[in-house]
């Protein structure tokens, strides 16, 4: 499977707890994207990566949580102190940028969902 | 905010043409025409994305007016399989802050 791959699909953590979560992109695509979406809605943009760098985060992105791509390959998100309100779906997705503007898909993986009890 | 409308719900009979409006009347001449689809418990979907002409692929069809204003997908004989959520979405650049998601149409494919 070339897509893009999640780890793990299901995390149920109690509230004060660190979790973290990996995503592993498509192996040439040197963007990377982190959403998150609650019941009902769509996906809510939290941050991005251009290789190795962090180039955007949203508002949506507390200081407890932190989004490393060590070498530009894979991606890590981590929550710190989680929160009831953290409970949501996290979506990792990767495109190729080619440097032509708005015309590279992102592909999505199948996310990590998150139950804060 | 989502630069678009959809509406909120569509029926469709299995085997028949689904197809699913989308405006986007402040569509600037830089911006593409993005679809994907969400079907419960998995990722969003690419489906096809067009900036002009009318695109198709193996998925579906995309069909922009000449305004650019508004679009509509078209999946030519819609199978059970292609119940989801179906997001139109436009998009200027690759930066992720600007790939806004709506909440979409949720298309309920009929036997």
């Amino acid at each position: 499977d070339t897509g893009v791959s999640q780890d793990p699909r299901h995390k149920i953590t109690k509230r004060g707890q660190n979790v973290t979560f990996r995503c592993d992109p498509i192996s040439e695509h040197n963007r990377l994207y982190w959403y998150r979406q609650t019941l009902g809605q769509g996906p809510e943009f939290l941050t991005y990566f251009q290789n190795e760098a962090q180039l955007e985060k949203s508002r949506l992105l507390s200081d407890r949580f932190s989004a490393e791509r060590p070498k530009g390959s894979f991606s890590t998100l981590e929550i710190q102190r989680t929160e009831q309100g953290d409970s949501a779906m996290y979506l990792c997705a990767s495109s190729l940028d080619r440097g032509r503007s708005g015309s590279s898909p992102l592909h999505f993986g199948n996310g990590t969902r998150l139950t804060v009890t | 905010d989502a630069k678009t409308t959809q509406p909120t719900s569509m029926d469709c009979a299995e085997g028949r043409a689904a197809n699913l409006p989308c405006n986007h009347s402040t569509i600037s001449g830089n911006e593409y025409v993005y679809w994907y689809r969400q079907i419960h418990s998995q990722g969003p979907q690419y489906i096809i994305h067009g900036l002009k002409n009318n695109e198709t692929n193996e998925m579906a069809s995309l069909i922009i007016t000449e305004d650019r204003k508004s679009s509509t997908l078209i999946l030519p004989h819609a199978t059970l399989r292609d119940t989801a959520v179906y997001y139109c979405i436009v998009r200027v650049d690759n930066y992720g802050q600007n790939f806004v998601f709506g909440p979409g149409t949720r298309l309920s494919v009929l036997p």
